[in-house]
Order: structure tokens, then sequence, then C-alpha cells
């Protein structure tokens, strides 16, 4: 059960795209359709913005877009707004359990 | 409203038990699946738990055996009991509502966390 890779960090001015990559294993992120993103901005509750890879639940921008190949899943934020820098984690289903990525830091330049 | 609301954090002693509770509203537990989540103070979120819909329950690794996840349909709720704490069970624990994507006529749950709580925090300490 080890945690999903994730840069500890990424930044782009407003506007701009950032895009935030998650490494898991053929157990995980490869063998299920089932990686889901959370923001969290500090000291809040996270917050679903995207499912099944590349879903986005009602109400969560189409800036935000996911995507997924082989073992690393993949979010991008497109033109950065002031209010999407938080922190982001990815999660992916893994027979059973759910496995949740370390975490990047989106700074807003 | 749809939403789950935690409590039953608090200060415990290494070694001591405590239960948390999930008490949900606006949908029916016992059809979904509930997560527990917990973030250690300036660490990243851990999974630590899911009941499913049908019953069967999972745990992370790192607490099997200490925490047990149940449910009781009457109460709309979920519990997480902890025990044998350990100061590294120090986080505030989060509880998650499982998605469902709809597949017309059916649906099947998409193991995500649609719904969360604003988290009940958990100090293990001597």
């Amino acid at each position: 059960q080890s945690a999903l890779t994730q840069p500890p960090s990424a930044s782009g001015s407003p506007g701009q795209s950032v895009t935030i990559s998650c490494t898991g294993t053929s157990s995980d992120v490869a063998r299920f359709n089932y990686v889901s993103w959370y923001q969290q901005h500090p000291g809040k509750a996270p917050k679903l913005i995207i499912y099944e890879v590349s879903k986005r639940p009602s109400g969560v921008p189409d800036r935000f877009s996911g995507s997924k190949s082989g073992t690393t899943a993949s979010l991008t934020v497109s033109g950065l707004q002031a209010e999407d820098e938080a922190d982001y984690y990815c999660c992916s289903y893994a027979t059973n359990i759910n496995v949740f990525g370390s975490g990047t830091k989106v700074t807003v330049l | 409203e749809v939403q789950v609301v935690e409590t039953g954090g608090g200060l415990i002693h290494p070694g001591g038990s405590l239960r948390l509770s999930c008490a949900a509203s606006g949908f029916i537990v016992s059809s979904n699946y509930i997560y527990w989540v917990r973030q250690a103070p300036g660490k990243g979120l851990e999974w630590i738990s899911v009941i499913y819909a049908g019953g069967p329950s999972y745990y992370a690794d790192s607490v099997q055996g200490r925490f047990t996840i149940s449910r009781d349909n009457s109460k709309n709720t979920v519990y997480l009991q902890m025990n044998n704490l350990r100061a590294e069970d120090t986080a505030i624990y989060y509880c998650a509502r499982g998605g469902i994507t709809s597949a017309s006529p059916s649906f099947y749950y998409s193991y995500s966390m649609d719904v969360w709580g604003q988290g009940t925090t958990v100090t293990v300490s001597s």
C-alpha cells in the first residue's frame, strides 16, 4: 500500500496551464479506470474534482481535466486562477483498497 | 442537503480507544460506500477504511487489527472504532461518501469520494 507518487510542487502564472502527474503501479493506476483527484485548500476538507480518470462532477469548471496512460495519471488545470492555489491529491482504487498520492502544492504566481 | 458530519475526536493517551461517528443526511448509508480518510498534521491524505454497501469492509495495513468500521442503519451512521491508539494515529479524520455513477438503467460505484465532512481531530499523546 505505497502512496502514489506526485511532484511536491507545481506553479504557473494566471491564465497558464499546469499539469500534475500521479505515478502508480500495475496494481492500481494501470489496472483500473478509477483514478480520482481532490483539491484541498488550507484548513478545509478535500473536494472531488475528477473521478474515473477524466469525469468532472457537476459544478467543477471544465478548466480541470484528467487523463491516464499506463501507470501514470495526470491532472491539468488550464487558465489558472488565483483560487486554484491549493493542494491536489490523486487517488486510485486497487482491489478493495484506495491509495492516495503524496500530494502536490500548486502555487499561482 | 447531502452531508456527513464527523464527531467523537479528542485527546487520548497511547494505548487508549476512541469511537468516531459519521452521521449522514440526505442519503442512506446502507446503500452507499463510506470511507474514512485521515490527515496527520502537515501531511497528506491517507485512506484508512471503507465499508461497502453490501457489507464487506477493508482497512489499510497501518490500522488493520486495531480499527473497526461498522454501520448502524437505524441511525444512518457509520462508526470507526479505534483501539490501541498510537502517537502516529494523531490526525484529522474525515468520513466521505463513495461516488455513484449512473449507467442507465443501472448504476455502479466509482471508488471516488464525493461528499466529505469537516473532519474530527484525534490527538494521541501522553
